[in-house]
């Protein structure tokens, strides 16, 4: 069974653009949550989606969005991109709920802001 | 408050040591605790997940044990190998049957050298 795919691995961008990244769970896998990670920060919790609908959402502005396909698929979308924005982003897919059930990770995005 | 505090925050052994990381947490209602291995730009992986019930968990040369009483856990690692150098996380779950995603408390991560 195929793992969590994100793309791009890596990405360089300019400070007020914007960004998109794409995740696709496990095969069957119904949730989906987003991470930020930085150096020193630990993974903090960007969103989780759940059949389409976002279920729970992170302390982060509103630059910060994501959705879900009715395939499982997630997007999430930076817009106005400032310096702070450059992270390892990581995507986790969980049968049902992540609380109760085990995450798998992706590989993460690798995102740089200048 | 919720949080999960890992302990040490980095640490140097020789290839071939034992070594034991350590995390302790304020998280209440508890569901179970994680352990997850994350090598240096890549996401994590689970290593093991206890419930309340559970008080020792072993995967290969990873031993993690759970104190439920005193809200301590420990990461054993036995033999170190090369390829352990990388940062280790603590996660635990609140309990919550509404099975919110916000309800998943993280520490920072003690991460682990294993030098030749």
């Amino acid at each position: 069974k195929a793992g969590v795919t994100q793309t791009p691995r890596y990405l360089i961008k300019t400070r007020g653009q914007q960004v998109t990244l794409s995740c696709s769970p496990i095969s069957g896998h119904r949730s989906v949550s987003w991470y930020q990670q930085t150096p020193g920060q630990g993974l903090q919790f960007l969103f989780e989606y759940f059949s389409e609908t976002q279920r729970n959402k992170g302390n982060f502005p509103g630059r910060f969005s994501g959705r879900q396909f009715s395939n499982s698929r997630s997007e999430m979308n930076v817009s106005t991109l400032e310096l702070g924005d450059s992270a390892l982003y990581l995507c986790a897919s969980s049968l049902m709920t992540p609380v109760n059930n085990e995450q798998f990770f992706g590989p993460g995005t690798r995102l740089t802001v200048l | 408050k919720n949080q999960v505090e890992q302990s040490p925050q980095s640490l140097i052994i020789l290839e071939g040591k034992n070594c034991t990381l350590q995390c302790n947490y304020t998280v209440s209602p508890f569901s179970n605790l994680r352990w997850y291995k994350q090598d240096t730009g890549r996401g994590p992986v689970s290593l093991t997940i206890m419930t309340f019930s559970e008080n020792t968990k072993s995967n290969g040369r990873y031993t993690a044990t759970l104190d439920a009483d005193t809200k301590q856990s420990s990461l054993h690692i036995t033999a170190s190998q090369l390829s352990d150098s990388a940062s280790y996380i603590c996660v635990v779950s609140v309990l919550n049957y509404g099975g919110s995603q916000g309800n998943l408390i993280f520490g920072k991560g003690t991460k682990l050298s294993v030098k030749p």
